[in-house]
């Protein structure tokens, strides 16, 4: 099945500096992308999402990148602030019609003003 | 905005219980999930449902069953809960690969 893996586990920066968070998966077939944010006591929130047919998303600040050939996709943060700190999770959907997501281990990102 | 429930926010069980997390989604989902959330693990898949009485195993389906009697309730249930059971569960719905949590459920089995 489905495998994903994310890095870094843990990731510090200065606030106004750009975050990258990078994920690979296995699964060849999988044609969706989201990263969810998860601020601390709360539910995670889908953020920034990349169909297979493309390969960058940018929503204000943050932007996803996308390569199939090599399996993996990144987001980033630019100007970062302290309300960026949480755990982000990126995922692969690896069949379209089931629709299940396979999330990666999490990164904590935490900004220092 | 989409709106997913789950019954608990927090459960203190004991080991050998019948433990039943409720999930409850107000948009019409056609499915929906239960993931265990562990530190450093991410969130795991333990069990889907794509339609009313249809369900498949995800990766983690050793010792849960699930019940989706309607649409818009998806039961998760601890056969016999176990102090490894211990975690976080979360509950989403999704339609068009889009998925939607609910708070969580931090269960304790002492």
């Amino acid at each position: 099945g489905e495998n994903v893996e994310q890095h870094p586990s843990t990731l510090s920066v200065q606030e106004g500096d750009s975050a990258v968070i990078k994920c690979t998966y296995s699964d060849s077939a999988s044609n969706y992308f989201p990263w969810y944010k998860q601020e601390l006591g709360k539910r995670p929130q889908l953020i920034i999402d990349i169909r297979s047919n493309v390969g960058e998303k940018k929503d204000q600040r943050i932007a996803v990148t996308l390569n199939k050939t090599a399996k993996h996709f990144s987001l980033h943060i630019t100007e970062t602030q302290p309300e960026d700190s949480a755990v982000y999770f990126c995922a692969a959907s690896p069949h379209q019609g089931a629709q299940k997501l396979v999330f990666g281990q999490g990164t904590r990102l935490t900004i220092n003003p | 905005d989409v709106k997913v429930t789950q019954s608990s926010r927090y459960l203190v069980k004991r080991t050998g219980e019948k433990v039943f997390l409720e999930c409850v989604q107000d948009m019409d989902h056609e499915n929906m999930f239960w993931y265990r959330q562990d530190p450093g693990l991410g969130l795991r898949l333990i069990y889907f449902s794509y339609d009313v009485k249809m369900k498949e195993k995800g990766d983690i389906p050793e010792g849960y069953s699930v019940s989706r009697e309607k649409k818009e309730r998806f039961s998760l249930i601890l056969e016999s809960a176990s102090t490894n059971q211990t975690s976080m569960y979360l509950c989403a719905s999704s339609h068009e690969s889009k998925a939607f949590f609910g708070q969580g459920t931090r269960l304790t089995v002492v």
